[in-house]
């Protein structure tokens, strides 16, 4: 299967505690996004990246957040200091250069913070 | 990014065709209006993307009326299978300077009976 892939699937962490996810886009495309979405609501976008350049962020993106993509491939969402706030579904999408609108998503990690 | 509006849920049965109208009255000259739906656990998938008047897939049909201030995401003869969120996008995504980032609304949850 050569679909974005994200891991884990679940992460169950304490307050306080540090967690990171990771994604692995479809290998051609160049943009890589993150969403998180919240029960009953549609995924919120967090950030971008065109290769390894980080182009846009979210106001949601607080400074307890960070996002990476070393030489433009997989990436990785860091959350410090987690809160019960932060519990959600975090979803990864990947598109070409010249995708437009059509992301593909992977499977998105599911963060429960107690 | 034009706003969209969606009835928050719809029922049909087995066999039914659906359609699932969204209106966008602020749309704007450039945008393009695009569907995604979701399963359960799983992240969103792109479906059906229009400009104006019809368009059809193996999926569904979108039908967009010349002043373009709503469209309807038509699914035929729906299955057990289809039930799952529909979400309604508009947005200049082709724009070179627009990041792709896609707005969610809440979307419509269909809930196929048998």
């Amino acid at each position: 299967d050569t679909g974005v892939s994200q891991n884990p699937r679940h992460k169950i962490t304490k307050r306080g505690q540090n967690v990171t996810f990771r994604c692995d886009p479809i290998s051609e495309h160049n943009r890589l996004y993150w969403y998180r979405q919240t029960l009953g609501q549609g995924p919120e976008f967090l950030t971008y990246f065109q290769n390894e350049a980080q182009l846009e962020k979210s106001r949601l993106l607080s400074d307890r957040f960070s996002a990476e993509r070393p030489k433009g491939s997989f990436s990785t969402l860091e959350i410090q200091r987690t809160e019960q706030g932060d519990s959600a579904m975090y979803l990864c999408a990947s598109s070409p250069e010249t995708g437009g609108n059509e992301q593909f998503f992977g499977p998105g990690t599911r963060l429960t913070v107690l | 990014l034009a706003k969209t509006t969606q009835p928050i849920s719809m029922d049909s049965y087995e066999g039914q065709e659906v359609n699932i109208t969204c209106s966008h009255n602020n749309i704007a000259t450039n945008d393009y209006i695009t569907w995604y739906q979701q399963f359960p656990s799983q992240g969103p998938r792109f479906i059906i993307q229009g400009y104006k008047t019809k368009v059809t897939n193996e999926v569904a049909s979108l039908f967009i009326p010349a002043d373009r201030k709503s469209s309807t995401l038509s699914l035929p003869r729906v299955s057990l299978s289809d039930t799952a969120v529909y979400y309604c996008l508009v947005g200049d995504w082709a724009g070179s300077s627009n990041t792709g980032k896609l707005i969610f609304g809440q979307g419509t949850t269909l809930q196929v009976k048998p």
